[in-house]
């Protein structure tokens, strides 16, 4: 199994620029969310997902968008990036609704000039 | 706002030392996780304690918890220069509609273990 995977690695966008953050777990699990982590704020919850065609908010959900058309991919939309979405975004995935152990990606490096 | 504050926020020890994380949480929970995060990397799942449970062991992990004092403790013992980490704690609770959970993670704790 390969796990959460998640591309790409790093990107760089400029302000007001769209793009997706793709995520994909081999693993069967109904459960996916994405967090973002900065410097000093441990994780913050952006959006989740309890299975296909269900996505609610998390806590910093202001500029990001998700849609869970099958079990295994999470993209997370980031409509127009603004310098204040420079961070570091992980997914993670569990097998039910968060109750159990996250698995989480490498996570993507995002810099917004 | 973040539900689980670690503490403290650095520690630095030498190898073969004991080093001792303590996590501090505001609301009910129906379990506590400990992640390792190593520089640059994702974060990995160390063990999870239930609410109805107070002590759990893992190899060289020992948590507890004290729902009465909403708090954990993460010791790890005999440590080595790879336990070098950030260390977090998540609280999993019901959201605010109650029908899913979320998992709030705390800011974490920098532990350096100098061989």
């Amino acid at each position: 199994n390969a796990g959460v995977t998640q591309t790409p690695k790093f990107q760089v966008l400029k302000t007001g620029q769209s793009m997706t953050l793709q995520c994909a777990q081999d693993m069967n699990h109904e459960y996916m969310s994405w967090y973002r982590q900065d410097p000093g704020m441990g994780l913050r919850l952006i959006h989740y997902s309890v299975g296909a065609g269900i996505t609610d908010q998390g806590e910093v959900p202001n500029g990001y968008n998700v849609s869970r058309s099958t079990t295994e991919d999470f993209p997370l939309r980031l409509l127009s990036a603004a310098p204040s979405q420079t961070s570091v975004y992980f997914c993670a995935s569990s097998y039910s609704s968060g109750v159990e152990t996250q698995y989480f990606g490498p996570g993507t490096r995002l810099l917004v000039l | 706002s973040q539900q689980g504050e670690e503490d403290p926020q650095a520690l630095s020890i030498q190898e073969g030392e004991n080093a001792t994380m303590n996590c501090s949480y505001k609301t009910s929970i129906n379990n506590l996780q400990w992640y390792r995060q190593n520089s640059g990397r994702g974060l990995v799942h160390l063990i999870l304690i239930r609410s109805n449970e107070r002590e759990k062991h893992s190899g060289r992990l020992r948590v507890t918890l004290d729902t009465s004092k909403k708090s954990s403790s993460l010791l790890i013992t005999a440590s080595r220069a790879a336990d070098t980490a950030s260390y977090f704690c998540a609280t999993l609770s019901p959201n605010s509609g109650g029908s899913n959970y979320k998992l709030t993670f705390g800011k974490g704790t920098l532990l350096t273990v100098n061989p």
